[in-house]
C-alpha cells in the first residue's frame, strides 16, 4: 500500500515560516490533504487538493506539491499553530484507500 | 453548522462488543458518503472504514475486516460502527468523519471522538 512519510517534529520560533513535508513516491500525481490537530481536539482540515484553504483557514497556511513531496508552509507562526498535523491522500488503486502520513509536531519554542 | 457527535465508546473486554453512534446535523446527511478513523493514544490517523451514500459500498483496513461493519441511517442522520470480537489494539479514539468526494477524498468535518478501551 502507499507509504506517506513525515518528520515527526519541527521546532520554530514565533513569527518564522514552517515546512512541513510530506514524501511519496510520485505524489505529485495525487492530491494532497492536511489535517491539523491541537491536543485533545479533533482533527481539522487545514488544506485540500494540494494547495486549497477550507474557509476561516488563515492565509498564512498554504500547500504545495511536486515530485515526491508534498508541503504543508505555514507563515509567520503563531503559538495557536503549536499541533500535529498529518497530509492524507487518496490511493486509487487500494482497498486501503485513505491514507494518513505518520504525521509531524509543530513547536513554537 | 455542520456536527457530528459520537456516542457508545466506552472499556470493554478483548473479544467483547461495542457499537458506536455518531449523530450528524447541520448538512444534508445523504448526499455525503460519511467514515471512521482512529487514533491509539500517542499514535497517529488510521482509517477504518467508510460508507458511501446509499450504503451499498462500504470498505474497511485489513484489521478490521470481518469484526466490524459499519452502516448509516439517512432518515436518522446517523452513522455505526458495529465492533466485534475487540482486541486491545483496538484501544484508540474513533472519530466520525464526513468525507469530501471528487477524485481526491478526504474528511471535511470530524467528531470530537469517543475512547474505546479494551483491556481484561
Amino acid at each position: 500500500s502507499y507509504v506517506l512519510t513525515q518528520p515527526p517534529s519541527v521546532s520554530l520560533a514565533p513569527g518564522k515560516t514552517a515546512r512541513i513535508t510530506c514524501g511519496g513516491i510520485n505524489i505529485r500525481t495525487k492530491s494532497v490533504h492536511w489535517y491539523q490537530q491541537k491536543p485533545g481536539q479533533a482533527p481539522v482540515l487545514v488544506i485540500y487538493f494540494d494547495t486549497d484553504r477550507p474557509s476561516g483557514i488563515p492565509e498564512r497556511f498554504s500547500g504545495s506539491n511536486s515530485g515526491n513531496t508534498a508541503t504543508l508552509t505555514i507563515s509567520r507562526v503563531e503559538a495557536g499553530d503549536e499541533a500535529d498535523y498529518y497530509c492524507q491522500v487518496w490511493d486509487t488503486n487500494s482497498d486501503h484507500p485513505y491514507v494518513f502520513g505518520t504525521g509531524t509536531k509543530v513547536t513554537v519554542l | 453548522e455542520v456536527q457530528l457527535v459520537e456516542s457508545g465508546g466506552g472499556v470493554v473486554r478483548p473479544g467483547g462488543s461495542l457499537r458506536l453512534s455518531c449523530a450528524a446535523s447541520g448538512f444534508t446527511f445523504d448526499d455525503y458518503a460519511m467514515g471512521w478513523v482512529r487514533q491509539a493514544p500517542g499514535k497517529g490517523l488510521e482509517w477504518v472504514s467508510s460508507i458511501n451514500r446509499n450504503s451499498d459500498n462500504a470498505g474497511y483496513v485489513d484489521s478490521v475486516k470481518g469484526r466490524f461493519t459499519i452502516s448509516r441511517d439517512n432518515a436518522k442522520t446517523s452513522l455505526y460502527l458495529q465492533m466485534d470480537s475487540l482486541r486491545d489494539e483496538d484501544t484508540a479514539f474513533y472519530y466520525c468523519a464526513r468525507v469530501f468526494s471528487g477524485s481526491s477524498p478526504g474528511f471535511d468535518w470530524w467528531g470530537q471522538g469517543t475512547l474505546v478501551t479494551v483491556s481484561s
